[in-house]
């Protein structure tokens, strides 16, 4: 089955730089998308084919791919970065989400 | 602008029968698939499936096929989710998803909340 994978946790100081992982053998074939999940709320996209931002998304919100692994950054971070982020990939017959990783900010 | 409404939360006895409906506005229903996303009480988002309300063409998850039911009513806008027989490990969130691109999800539902519990 197809497995995208995510490191659990990153704790990261206000105004540092935060770099989750995404790692999965589909990955170079096609895109990744990044939802950030806060306490009791839905997740939201912030990054939709491995780079691009939706409108509303903060600028300190970018993505990167690099062969079987795509990278959330989020520059200068803030205290309401705290959240946990999915990494989400597929195709039009199927979806698959990461295991998720926990952001902190210190 | 577009919403995704589901609707409220449950409480089930295990072996009970379940459905829970989507409700999309604000554009198209056809247009859109919906997808529909499990989260169990502090764990990840899993993918289940997903049907193309315009003609009622279903995908599922391979953890989810043959336990669940995933179905339209475009008449009125609904994807619905099914249950025939609850078990205490289907106690979880459930969102629905969309958006114009069938890869990702731009939209989501509130969330439904089901619990199952004898």
């Amino acid at each position: 089955s197809y497995e995208l994978t995510q490191p659990p946790s990153v704790s990261v100081s206000p105004g540092q730089t935060a770099r989750i992982t995404c790692s999965g053998d589909g990955l170079p074939k096609q895109y990744a998308y990044w939802y950030q999940q806060k306490p009791g709320q839905a997740p939201v996209l912030v990054i939709y084919k491995d780079s691009e931002r939706p409108s509303g998304i903060p600028e300190r919100f970018s993505g990167s791919s690099s062969g079987t692994t795509v990278t959330l950054t989020i520059s200068e971070v803030e205290a309401e970065d705290e959240a946990d982020y999915y990494c989400q990939s597929g195709d039009n017959s199927r979806g698959v989400f990461g295991t998720g990783t926990k952001v902190t900010v210190l | 602008e577009v919403q995704l409404v589901q609707s409220g939360a449950e409480v089930k006895k295990p072996g009970e029968s379940l459905r829970i409906s989507c409700q999309g506005s604000g554009y198209y229903f056809t247009n859109y698939w919906i997808n529909w996303v499990r989260q169990m009480p502090g764990k990840g988002l899993e993918w289940m499936g997903r049907i193309d309300p315009s003609d009622s063409y279903t995908y599922y998850g391979p953890s989810f096929q043959g336990h669940l039911t995933i179905s339209a009513d475009k008449s009125i806008s609904t994807a619905y989710l099914q249950w025939n027989s609850l078990k205490a490990s289907d106690t979880a969130m459930y969102y629905c998803a969309s958006g114009p691109n069938g890869e990702f999800f731009d939209y989501w539902g509130q969330g439904t909340l089901v619990t199952v519990s004898s």
